[in-house]
């Protein structure tokens, strides 16, 4: 079935370093979703893409759909203590329900 | 406006045993969905409901386990007889056709 790779599994960084996640799909993806979970937490959706090429910021974090709408990124700028936790990238299938990668954990160290 | 709820938080049980979680969704979402984390693994689909309807239940993964949704409001997730693979973290999810909200999740150990 469907899968998407997501890599690092875990990254730990000094906190003011910057840090990317990224996932990957061997098919088109109709759109990437991006959710954060803070430890012992459960998943918050962050933000949508559905546009090849597409790009979108909120703060120090940027998404990038890739323009064969086969990759993403998340990009952290800066990484704080509060950005700790796991990054899922999913896809978003409509009428079901969402296929997730398999996060990456990041840690930050002060 | 209150968010997804689960309950329990959190439960214990042997193997063999039986356990019913419960799921309250956003009120006026007709969508809720069910979601497993295994430890180390990614959060796997397991069903999906349309008010009291079953419109996709491809993740579930045996007969042991059994979600419902009379009334089309809160649902359970049953699981008889529980087995040591099991365990993990049980997540719903409600939405109204765009985001998912999750809630807290049920996590479940059995031993």
């Amino acid at each position: 079935g469907q899968q998407v790779m997501q890599i690092p599994q875990y990254q730990h960084v000094q906190e003011g370093e910057d840090f990317t996640t990224y996932c990957n799909s061997s098919t088109t993806l109709s759109n990437i979703q991006w959710y954060k979970q803070r430890p012992g937490g459960h998943p918050v959706f962050l933000i949508q893409l559905v546009k090849s090429g597409e790009v979108k910021k909120q703060k120090r974090l940027t998404f990038q759909f890739g323009e064969a709408k086969k990759n993403s990124s998340l990009h952290i700028t800066a990484t704080q203590t509060t950005d700790v936790g796991t990054y899922f990238c999913a896809e978003y299938q409509a009428g079901t329900a969402l296929i997730f990668g398999k996060g990456t954990t990041l840690s930050v160290s002060s | 406006e209150a968010g997804v709820t689960q309950f329990p938080s959190h439960s214990v049980i042997e193997k063999g045993q039986t356990v019913t979680l419960r799921c309250d969704p956003i009120s006026g979402h007709d969508n809720l969905y069910w979601y497993r984390r295994v430890m180390g693994k990614e959060i796997k689909f397991l069903l999906h409901f349309v008010k009291e309807s079953k419109q996709d239940e491809s993740g579930m993964p045996n007969n042991r386990f059994l979600a419902e949704r009379t009334g089309g409001t809160y649902s359970t997730l049953k699981v008889q007889p529980a087995e040591l693979e099991d365990s993990g973290v049980y997540f719903c999810a409600s939405s109204q056709g765009g985001t998912q909200y999750f809630g807290p999740g049920t996590r479940l150990l059995v031993l």
